[in-house]
């Protein structure tokens, strides 16, 4: 069946990058996402990326595929404490298949 | 985006009760999805609800236990029957954006089963 693996954890300083990192298995996922959730907060979309696409920027958010190797990366520059959250990808297929979450990487930020 | 709103916002039930969550999206949109955020856990895809059709389950997901209403393009509503514990959870619902593939995802609704 499907599956998204992220990592549960990832701890940066204030202002460094951070680099959030996604595998999934469905070869035919066509589109790629990430989400963020606060603290009891509901799910923002962040950005999202074709899968016949490499990298896509937005702000300070830079997200990499590398489709081979089924891996999708978040990069946020200059991470500030607002950042702290759970941050979600997900895959799709596109139409009323709906979305396939991993379980969320918890980003800390260290002062 | 779109502004979609969850009712109610949490709540806290006894097992063999029923609760039905209400969404509500400020534009029409032709689908809708439930989803379920266990403690700790992922989301998991309940089912998709289209407008004028029945909605589709995914596995392990049944229309008895989680019947689901879409009487228009911009309402529905989940129901969770006869619950038990492990029915605690955050019910979320999702909508389509103005592009096809962007999901836009509901404040959600906290359960708890006692």
């Amino acid at each position: 069946g499907e599956d998204v693996e992220q990592s549960l954890f990832l701890s940066v300083r204030e202002g460094d990058s951070s680099v959030i990192n996604c595998t999934y298995t469905d070869s035919s996922s066509t589109y790629l996402y990430w989400y963020k959730q606060e603290p009891g907060a509901g799910l923002q979309l962040l950005t999202y990326i074709f899968s016949n696409m490499d990298m896509k920027q937005d702000q300070r958010l830079t997200v990499l595929l590398n489709k081979k190797d089924k891996h999708l990366s978040l990069r946020i520059a200059d991470t500030q404490t607002g950042d702290s959250a759970i941050y979600f990808c997900a895959e799709g297929g596109g139409g009323a298949d709906g979305l396939t979450f991993g379980k969320g990487t918890h980003l800390i930020i260290q002062p | 985006s779109a502004v979609i709103s969850q009712k109610p916002s949490r709540d806290i039930c006894q097992r063999g009760t029923s609760l039905t969550i209400q969404c509500q999206v400020d534009s029409q949109v032709t689908m809708m999805f439930w989803y379920r955020q266990q403690p700790g856990q992922s989301l998991t895809l309940i089912a998709t609800a289209n407008q004028g059709s029945e909605a589709t389950y995914e596995s392990g997901f049944v229309i008895d236990k989680f019947p689901i209403s879409r009487p228009n393009l911009t309402f529905s509503t989940l129901t969770v029957s006869n619950m038990s514990p492990e029915d605690s959870s955050i019910y979320l619902c999702s909508v389509e954006g103005r592009g096809p593939l962007e999901q836009y995802f509901g404040p959600g609704t906290r359960l708890t089963v006692t």
